[in-house]
């Protein structure tokens, strides 16, 4: 059983069009970290948030942490060729922030 | 700052051998983490640890050990290499920054055991 279920798990789009990724789970968070992994390289931290109904915007990624702290979305707005990659998603649980639970990621690909 | 350091990037061994995947940070953090990825399965801890001379099991330890000596070192050791080993490791740092635990990955070792 998955803990974290990301979605879509694969998604090809063309330059300049928005998407959106999903972050579900029926467990609670104490914060939630979103990650980028390009081919041949290890994941790379993008954000965390921590506080329900947060949101966080990096350029043209916005993040949002749900309000009950069960899920979290990732939108990209006027996507480009270099937001191609694997989008991870991972939960830190209360009182055991020191492993966290990972999603299976959703590969993007953004098309020129 | 390197960050975290990983190598060798690509390995190939065959069934039986023994090898030690070596990981090095240079960013002082007290926690260190062995993943393995796998297509389609995610990134699996293997073992961390929370500082040095602590070390405790992941999800997925059979097959491999760890010890942590140093602050900054961190090796994952294979004693008898299978095929089901074959897989993308990556060794991560991480950072108790404001009480949230995030974590900072090197490139990762390719290994092949056929």
């Amino acid at each position: 059983t998955q803990l974290l279920e990301q979605s879509p798990q694969f998604l090809s789009i063309q330059e300049g069009e928005n998407l959106t990724v999903y972050c579900n789970s029926s467990s609670v968070f104490s914060s939630l970290q979103w990650y980028r992994q390009e081919p041949g390289e290890g994941p790379v931290l993008l954000v965390t948030v921590v506080t329900g109904g947060e949101v966080k915007k990096l350029k043209r990624l916005t993040f949002q942490f749900g309000d009950a702290r069960k899920d979290s979305s990732l939108h990209i707005t006027a996507a480009q060729p270099g937001d191609t990659g694997l989008y991870l998603c991972a939960g830190a649980r209360a009182g055991n922030n020191r492993k966290l639970i990972w999603g299976l990621g959703t590969s993007l690909a953004v098309n020129p | 700052n390197a960050g975290v350091t990983q190598t060798p990037k690509f390995r190939i061994l065959k069934i039986g051998q023994s090898m030690t995947l070596q990981c090095t940070q240079d960013m002082n953090h007290n926690y260190m983490y062995w993943y393995r990825q796998d297509p389609g399965m995610g990134l699996k801890l293997i073992y961390y640890s929370v500082g040095a001379g602590i070390t405790d099991k992941g999800e997925v330890p059979n097959g491999y050990n760890v010890s942590r000596s140093t602050t900054e070192d961190f090796p994952l050791r294979l004693e008898l290499a299978a095929p089901s080993q074959t897989s993308v490791y990556f060794c991560a740092g991480g950072s108790r920054a404001g009480g949230l635990y995030e974590q900072y990955f090197g490139p990762g070792t390719r290994l092949t055991v056929t």
